[in-house]
């Protein structure tokens, strides 16, 4: 399985920071074939459901603020979230889907200082 | 608009059968590339792939439970289904489907809260 290794597991931020979560895959994301990376990042607020923020590692999801911006390629990524709103206040995820069994990354709680 | 809604049981025993089901619209599971998965969250906890059906009923399970899994559709109703057999407390859980478009879990259910209690 690929194993999706997410830091740092909490952050705790102010109103208008810009913060950055990491992902590390067991190995490549990019398939070679299409030059795509298989890495997606989801946000939850309590209570909801994920909802799909980025994929091909860097896609913003239509309707995404684009604040939020996904970088990265092969094995390390970044979820970087610019000027963090209060309803920005929510775990994060990263999924590769690569491969199966599809793999998520243990989370990333954001929370407010 | 595509929207997608679970149902389940809510509260079953040890070693019983959980039979969910995902009943959605605006999208067809008959369109090439298109599939739905099912994802479980235990209270508190991370997100675990557990199956995924496609459009041509290709299917997959997660290794780690795959004697335990069948999933289904009928396309015509527009639903899936995910069984889970021989169920303990460990498969307490929110489940979830989410629909996949070309491998991509876009748009998810609200979740529905299954306990396996005695």
């Amino acid at each position: 399985d690929i194993v999706m290794t997410q830091s740092p597991s909490s952050l705790a931020v102010s109103a208008g920071e810009t913060v950055t979560i990491n992902c590390k895959s067991s190995q490549s994301l990019l398939y070679s074939g299409n030059q795509k990376n298989y890495l997606a990042w989801y946000q939850q607020k309590p209570g909801q459901s994920p909802k799909l923020l980025i994929y091909w590692a860097s896609t913003r999801q239509s309707g995404v603020p684009d604040r939020f911006i996904g970088s990265g390629s092969g094995t390390d990524f970044t979820l970087t979230i610019s000027s963090v709103q209060a309803e920005d206040l929510a775990i994060y995820y990263c999924q590769q889907y690569y491969d199966t069994p599809y793999t998520f990354g243990a989370g990333t709680k954001l929370e407010l200082k | 608009q595509v929207t997608l809604k679970e149902s389940g049981p809510g509260i079953l025993q040890p070693s019983q059968t959980l039979s969910l089901t995902c009943t959605f619209s605006g999208f067809s599971l008959s369109t090439y590339g298109m599939g739905v998965g099912w994802i479980r969250q235990p209270s508190g906890k991370g997100l675990e792939w557990l199956a995924n059906i496609w459009w041509d009923d290709d299917k997959y399970y997660n290794p780690s439970l795959k004697n335990r899994l069948t999933i289904s559709k009928d396309t015509s109703n527009n639903q899936a289904f995910l069984k889970i057999t021989n169920v303990d407390t460990a498969d307490t859980a929110t489940y979830y489907c989410a629909r996949t478009h070309m491998g991509i879990p876009d748009d998810w259910g609200q979740g529905v809260m299954v306990t396996v209690s005695s």
